[in-house]
């Protein structure tokens, strides 16, 4: 156990809905990232908070958005949803920033597009 | 932008066997260098790092090599188990401390 926790495990929508994904960071970490991994794109960074401010955004989408509240806990927010979001999204934490610091990866969430 | 090249899998091999999965990167500055690796239904979870060049990462009977002159990061380990097949990401941290993920290399070994 990472000690970060995903909710939901699994989402099934529709297209067009707006769905919420939740990440609880380990205790103490201050930084949140959020990864999408899809089988024809890998491992795709969307976005990094580090104590509740934007640090890094990556090949995320402006129909995606996420912050990061006062507790620290994360939220990834997807609206008008395509078939071609359907993957697995990975939130990971860590202490603090710096090259070398170990993230912890959640188990995921599964969101499914029909 | 900085970049990870990992070699395709699967990667198919008997129990007891040795493993190499090569790595190599792209980066301006000196990043740090991880493997992750993913068991089935589960998240990343980190193997092992190096965080300069010529330091040697280990960790369950996987090693790995930051070779900066050859832009490498190359996974072994001496004997494979049956329990090691999984996924394995090479990674590296760029300026801004993301992690940057290589496409994965699936193992899968066999009794």
């Amino acid at each position: 156990d990472s000690g970060v926790t995903q909710t939901p495990k699994h989402l099934i929508t529709a297209t067009g809905q707006r769905v919420t994904l939740r990440c609880s960071p380990r205790s103490g970490d201050l930084s949140v990232y959020w990864y999408q991994q899809s089988l024809d794109q890998g491992l795709q960074f969307l976005i990094q908070y580090y104590n509740g401010e934007e640090r890094a955004k990556g090949n995320i989408l402006e129909r995606f958005s996420a912050q990061q509240f006062p507790d620290l806990h994360s939220e990834l927010n997807l609206s008008s949803l395509e078939l071609g979001d359907s993957a697995l999204y990975f939130c990971a934490s860590s202490v603090g920033e710096g090259k070398g610091t170990e993230a912890f990866f959640g188990q995921g969430t599964r969101l499914t597009v029909v | 932008g900085d970049s990870v090249t990992q070699m395709e899998g699967p990667v198919t091999l008997s129990e007891e066997a040795f493993l190499t999965i090569n790595c190599t990167y792209t980066a301006t500055g000196y990043p740090s260098l991880f493997w992750y690796v993913q068991y089935p239904g589960e998240g990343l979870q980190l193997l092992l790092k190096a965080t300069k060049a010529d330091d040697k990462g280990s960790n369950k009977g996987f090693e790995a090599t930051y070779r900066k002159e050859t832009t490498s990061f190359h996974l072994e380990k001496g004997s494979v188990q049956v329990s090691d097949s999984a996924v394995y990401f090479c990674a590296l941290t760029d300026s801004s401390y993301k992690l940057i993920f290589g496409s994965g290399t699936r193992l899968l070994v066999r009794p």
